[in-house]
């Protein structure tokens, strides 16, 4: 199975700043990355497929990048809904696999 | 609106089977995709188990294969998880989900509420 590596694993950060969660593929998985916000009790939420697509109805201050075996997850400017965990997942292939999420904590 | 609801036992003894049914409604589960279930323990992280096509067809995760079936009733658009000789191990939330339309049938844009299923005795 392909291994996906989350960092930082938690972070602290105010309202407006630039954040950045990387995720990284133990072999290349193309573009074959989505990101997914979750908050506590609930279910994930798709953000970004294809690497770098947001999902219908995903703010823009959401953006990813990367191809092959790293990739980022960037929130251009937090808002106080973002605080969450997030986690990347690969889908190059079978077992789909998700990394070990980022916290993203109000500092 | 696609709308899905786990349910199931929240309590199963070790060594038993853990048995939980995904209701579908807004989508017909016959129209296509692969639907899945997905597992997160408490505190922890997202962990893919199975996926199953409205003609049957699977994918499970080879983890979990030797002990996982997931089965489809499309006359009561609704699919199913069997999880046998659980341990505490796979305690968890356990969360059924359908897919995106883009193909691939492995990222999932709609989920279930999910539903926290504890082994103990």
């Amino acid at each position: 199975a392909i291994r996906m590596t989350q960092s930082p694993s938690s972070l602290s950060a105010s309202t407006g700043d630039r954040v950045t969660i990387t995720c990284r593929a133990s072999q290349g998985i193309s573009s074959y990355l989505a990101w997914y916000q979750q908050k506590p009790g609930k279910a994930p939420k798709l953000l970004i497929y294809a690497a770098s697509t947001l999902q219908s109805g995903v703010p823009s201050r959401f953006s990813g990048s990367g191809s092959g075996t790293d990739f980022t997850l960037t929130i251009s400017c937090l808002q106080s809904e973002d605080f969450a965990t997030y986690y990347c997942q690969q889908y190059y292939s079978y077992p789909v696999t998700f990394g070990g999420g980022t916290k993203v904590e109000i500092k | 609106q696609v709308q899905l609801q786990e349910s199931g036992p929240g309590l199963v003894k070790p060594s038993e089977t853990l048995s939980l049914t995904c209701a579908v409604s807004g989508y017909s589960i016959s129209s296509g995709y692969y639907w899945g279930w997905i597992r997160q323990p408490p505190g922890k992280g997202l962990e893919w188990i199975g996926s199953i096509y409205h003609s049957g067809s699977t994918y499970y995760n080879p983890s979990l294969k030797s002990r996982v079936t997931i089965s489809v009733d499309t006359s009561k658009n609704q699919f199913s998880l069997k999880l046998s000789s659980v341990t505490a191990a796979d305690t968890a939330v356990y969360y059924c989900a359908r897919p995106t339309p883009d193909g691939s049938g492995r990222i999932f844009d709609y989920w279930g509420q999910g539903t926290l299923v504890t082994v103990s005795s």
